[in-house]
This record gives C-alpha cells, sequence and structure tokens, in this order.
C-alpha cells in the first residue's frame, strides 16, 4: 500500500530561525513529489512539484529536496516568518493500479515571536 | 486566489438532511478533484472526475455522490447526513491529469458541520 509519511508532526520555532520538515514515502513507481501549504481553514497551496529526476527545488525561502533512492524528501524554510504558521503537505504521485495522488497527514507549524 | 470556486462556503444542516456542494475549476481545467479534511485531519480523497467521466475513486461513502457537468463544474452531493460527516470539503481542478505532472488546485472549501 502506498504510503506518505510526514514527520514531525508539529514543530514550534522562533522567528526567523529555519526548520525542516521531513517526508518519507513508500509510493512506487513514483512520478512525482508535491509540497503544499495550508493555512488554518483554507485551501492547499502547491510550493514545489519535482519529478524523480529533481533533486532540490526553491520557492523564495522554501527549499525543497528529494531523494529518491531513499524514498525521502524534506522541506526547508529559512528565516522563518510568523506568516509561515500553517501546515505543510507532502503529496507523492505514484502507481497503485493507476496513477493517483497520496497525501502525507501534514506538519503542523507554528512559529512564534 | 486560486481560480477555483466552491460554494456554499459554509454550510450548517441537520442529520438526515442533504446537501450539494458546488465547484467550478479554473477556466480550461478538465480534471476535478473531491477531498474531505476532518477536524485535524488529512485530506481524504473522494473522487476523480476527467472531463465529464468519473476517473477514480477513493474512500467516498455510498450516501455520497458527484459529478462534473458538461460544463465542467462538478458538484458533490451528500445525502443521509450525520455528525461524522462534519468536515471541510475540498474541490481541486487541474488541467490534465494531476497525478501525472499536472499542478493541482485547490479551492478554499465549504465547511459542513451537521447538527
Amino acid at each position: 500500500k502506498n504510503q506518505v509519511e510526514q514527520s514531525p508532526q508539529s514543530l514550534i520555532i522562533l522567528e526567523g530561525k529555519n526548520c525542516t520538515l521531513q517526508c518519507n514515502y513508500t509510493v512506487s513507481p513514483f512520478s512525482n513529489l508535491r509540497w503544499y501549504k495550508q493555512d488554518t481553514g483554507r485551501g492547499p497551496v502547491s510550493l514545489t512539484i519535482m519529478t524523480f529526476s529533481e533533486n532540490t527545488k526553491s520557492n523564495g525561502r522554501y527549499t525543497a529536496t528529494l531523494d529518491a533512492d531513499t524514498k525521502q524528501s524534506s522541506l526547508h524554510i529559512t528565516a522563518s516568518q510568523l506568516s509561515d504558521s500553517a501546515s505543510y503537505i507532502c503529496v507523492v504521485s505514484g502507481k497503485a493500479g493507476s496513477y493517483q495522488l497520496t497525501f502525507g497527514k501534514g506538519t503542523k507549524l507554528s512559529v512564534i515571536p | 486566489d486560486s481560480g477555483v470556486t466552491q460554494t456554499p462556503k459554509h454550510l450548517i444542516t441537520a442529520t438526515g438532511q442533504r446537501v450539494t456542494l458546488r465547484c467550478s475549476p479554473r477556466s480550461g481545467d478538465l480534471s476535478v478533484y473531491w477531498y474531505q479534511q476532518s477536524l485535524d485531519q488529512g485530506l481524504q480523497f473522494l473522487i476523480q472526475y476527467y472531463n465529464g467521466e468519473e476517473r477514480a475513486k477513493g474512500n467516498i461513502l455510498e450516501r455520497f455522490s458527484a459529478q462534473q457537468f458538461p460544463d465542467l463544474h462538478s458538484e458533490l452531493n451528500l445525502s443521509s447526513l450525520e455528525l461524522g460527516d462534519s468536515a471541510l470539503y475540498f474541490c481541486a481542478s487541474s488541467l490534465g491529469l494531476a497525478e501525472f505532472t499536472g499542478e493541482l488546485f485547490f479551492g478554499e472549501g465549504s465547511r459542513l458541520t451537521v447538527l
């Protein structure tokens, strides 16, 4: 069964600090991996999409890395801001019968002053 | 603004009732996906349509049904509502099939409260 595990479940950091969120997946074969940001009560917004051939991708202060061999991805947030407080969701596309998107449960990040 | 429009934004109803949630995808997007998110839970895939045809089903209850119309808007029908159906329901759209390389755009959700 395809699975996407995210860690930690929740994280509290001080404004201005960096943090790294982890995503491990068992989806195979693998097509692409996405990171979404979801503000409380709002729809998820895409941060990055990476195919299996990409190792790193940046979007402003957000940098995602991918190791397709170990089936791990990370999302690094630099110089955190209060507005970074949200849930970050890892989504992996792969084949289980037909191609489908498998969602992680998310990491809830709280940035405090 | 993702370009995906969901209505209503909020809905309060009683157990046993039936509701319809509506989704207008981004202009030109052919795929529509429906997701359920219960309190502090991850997004659960319900159903997917592509150009009017059902393409994939997830954990959708038999009490729930959906369809995509010729103008590509979609409706999710929830019947015989139970307290546990209270959740945020998200619609997302994609130009093609998001499970390949397509970008997936989410609406702001419809918050359903069943009393």
